[in-house]
């Protein structure tokens, strides 16, 4: 079946650290991709996109995502995280020319001040 | 300007009860989906309304599973004979793309927490 993945459930990190959680999609052909974060209290909200064009893209609060088409991935990245980035990290993957928008189970990222 | 609103923010039920969610979309998103988010789990899509084309069901997960959008506005997530399986954050998301392809965000409300007794 086809899925969206995140291996990683939870991930504690001191501040500082850099992140890198990991997100693996089987959906062949064209696919546009979104991180999504959910802080503590609050509704989910995009944190970056790809839709064609340059894979390394930006998102907010020094956020970045990799698309590596022949590895079916898109890890974010941050190289230094911040006590405020403690959330829930949501990968989605939206196949081209279909309405369909899938998340992966999401990781849960606490930051130790 | 206004976001994605849910009602009611929280709701207990009996098992074998009927319940219904509601979503107030972004004033003039044509794009409505439900997701429904149970603890450990990720988003599952259940359903999705673009405009007035028939909606995509595909991920209702049984027939006690029902929505409807009037007017291609306000959206109702109906579930009849309540479960305890049924109990979860249930989503809803709104978005402006109009093509098949989601090439605008998707704008959350902030859920219903169901819980069925």
């Amino acid at each position: 079946a086809q899925s969206v993945s995140q291996h990683n459930h939870h991930v504690i990190l001191s501040e500082a650290a850099s992140l890198e959680l990991g997100c693996n999609y089987s959906y062949g052909g064209t696919v546009n991709l979104f991180w999504y974060v959910q802080y503590p209290g609050q509704h989910l909200q995009l944190l970056l996109k790809y839709f064609s064009g340059d894979p390394l893209v930006k998102g907010i609060k020094g956020f970045e995502a990799e698309f590596i088409k022949s590895k079916f991935s898109f890890n974010l990245r941050k190289p230094s995280v911040q006590w405020s980035d403690t959330a829930e990290y949501f990968c989605a993957v939206n196949p081209y020319n279909n309405n369909d928008m899938r998340f992966g189970a999401g990781t849960r990222l606490t930051v130790k001040p | 300007g206004a976001g994605v609103s849910q009602s009611p923010s929280n709701k207990v039920t009996e098992k074998g009860k009927d319940v219904e969610l509601r979503c107030d979309p972004i004033s003039g998103h044509t794009a409505l989906y439900w997701y429904r988010q149970s603890l450990g789990q990720g988003l599952e899509f259940l359903i999705y309304f673009q405009g007035n084309s028939a909606p995509d069901k595909s991920g209702l997960p049984s027939d006690r599973f029902s929505a409807e959008r009037t007017g291609g506005s306000v959206s109702t997530l109906t579930i009849q004979r309540t479960q305890q399986e049924d109990s979860a954050v249930y989503l809803c998301a709104s978005s402006s793309s109009r093509a098949r392809q989601v090439n605008s965000p998707l704008h959350f409300g902030n859920g219903t927490r169901l819980t069925v007794t």
